[in-house]
């Protein structure tokens, strides 16, 4: 079974100060992680992926992820914040192989202040 | 059209009553996937139909929820008999098979169905 745990329902940011949102999965097959990100009445959107190529992964908008198997995490960073930035984060993991059903996180909403 | 959309984008109704929801995949994509997001909570899957293949019901929590796809073309899903814990969001989401280890999922606005 495949999980995704996301710390934090909300993180709060000022505008230029680095973005850090957490993500630690389990799963019983090597992964695929993902980060999608949601605006407001808006659909989920793909900021990035992890296929087990590189494992510093870099995505839209200046976001990256990187996959630390011994920590089983896969934190999404953004060295400077943007107002626009504000939105609903998920996180997701599935398997590599067959068929790709996405398992998500609880989502973390971030904030940023002016 | 340029993305996947859903209708309605809202629907109210009664406890009870029967809904239907529709999604409109990108043109070309065979995989059409169903995911339900209730308030605070991340997405759950629901159901995954690839091409004619037979769909992948394992997400669909009971059995009054039902979904139909007729070929590549747009998919409905139907909750019959609809219960309070049924509101939320159910997202539509379409991906192509062609082409790499993994294909993204592009996903529809939601439809926000509250059932009073």
């Amino acid at each position: 079974a495949q999980s995704v745990t996301q710390l934090g329902s909300h993180v709060s940011v000022s505008e230029g100060a680095l973005v850090l949102l957490r993500c630690n999965y389990s799963s019983s097959v090597p992964p695929y992680l993902f980060w999608y990100v949601q605006y407001p009445n808006q659909g989920l959107q793909l900021l990035l992926k992890y296929t087990s190529a590189a494992t510093l992964v870099k995505g839209i908008n200046g976001f990256e992820a990187e996959f630390k198997k011994s920590e089983t995490s896969f934190h999404l960073t953004k060295p400077s914040a943007h107002m626009s930035d504000a939105a609903e984060y998920f996180c997701a993991v599935s398997k590599n192989t067959g068929f790709q059903k996405l398992v998500f996180g609880t989502g973390t909403r971030l904030l940023v202040s002016p | 059209g340029a993305g996947v959309s859903q209708s309605p984008s809202n629907k109210v109704t009664e406890k009870g009553k029967d809904v239907e929801l529709r999604c409109d995949p990108i043109s070309g994509h065979t995989a059409l996937y169903w995911y339900r997001q209730r308030l605070g909570q991340g997405l759950e899957f629901l159901i995954y139909f690839q091409g004619n293949s037979a769909p992948d019901k394992s997400g669909l929590p009971s059995d009054r929820f039902s979904a139909e796809r007729t070929g590549e073309s747009v998919s409905t899903l139907t909750i019959q008999r609809t219960q309070q814990e049924d509101s939320a969001v159910y997202l539509c989401a379409s991906s192509t098979t062609a082409g790499g280890p993994i294909n993204e999922q592009f996903f529809g606005p939601g439809t926000r169905l509250t059932v009073l």
